[in-house]
């Protein structure tokens, strides 16, 4: 049973336009969510997260929109860089998981010069 | 860098042998947390200790076990490899025990078995 999906394997982007990565839960229960990045040959490193009481968070270039009531969440990359190319994990936690983090498939992005 | 270190970097060993995966965590940091990746899925939670201490299981099967030490070392035992173990094994370490927005995990590089 996926409580955190991840239904894009890849997603392939104009270098300088938005790529938007997509993210759906099952889990009501789940009130903190966060998003790594991950190059080959590394580790996931942590990019951004929001917290249920929010509905949007901004970093920089990034942005994760969070809509509760469709148990959906998106982050938003703008404007898209090469270097961005990497594979997006979506990552959710809550009480009802005992805090651990439970990870989508991942997005493989690539941004095309 | 992230700052948390894993060894050995690729693992290569026969069905049936046991292997140990070795994490130290950031330095400060008191949790450790263990993740499998299979080819093209997502990272599964295995097992969480806090200051030596089991905190939480996940699918972690019976095969493996999992310790830390006082010095906050982790390691990961798994035995009786089968040909279905072979993935990426994460570390990742965090100052506290909860997941939740005043704790970020970090991900050490990962060790990549091969069970041939």
């Amino acid at each position: 049973d996926q409580q955190v999906k991840q239904n894009s394997p890849s997603l392939s982007v104009q270098e300088g336009r938005i790529s938007i990565l997509n993210c759906d839960y099952t889990n009501s229960m789940f009130d903190y969510f966060l998003w790594y990045k991950k190059y080959p040959a590394e580790g996931p490193t942590f990019l951004i997260s929001i917290s249920s009481i929010k509905d949007k968070n901004e970093d920089g270039r990034f942005t994760v929109f969070l809509n509760k009531s469709a148990k959906h969440l998106s982050l938003h990359i703008v404007p898209s860089q090469p270097g961005d190319s990497a594979v997006y994990f979506c990552a959710a936690s809550g009480m009802d998981s005992s805090y651990k983090l439970i990870f989508g498939s991942g997005t493989r992005l690539l941004v095309r010069p | 860098d992230s700052g948390v270190t894993q060894t050995p970097k690729h693992l290569i060993t026969a069905t049936g042998q046991r292997v140990t995966l070795r994490c130290s965590p950031r330095s400060g940091d008191l949790s450790v947390y263990w993740y499998q990746q299979s080819l093209d899925q997502g990272l599964q939670f295995l097992i969480q200790y806090y200051n030596g201490e089991e905190r939480a299981k996940g699918n972690i099967l019976e095969r493996f076990s999992a310790q830390q030490f006082p010095d906050l070392h982790s390691e990961l035992n798994l035995s009786s490899l089968e040909l279905g173990d072979s993935a990426l094994y994460f570390c990742a370490s965090s100052v506290v025990p909860e997941a939740s927005s005043y704790n970020e995990q970090f991900f050490g590089p990962g060790t990549r078995l091969t069970v041939l």
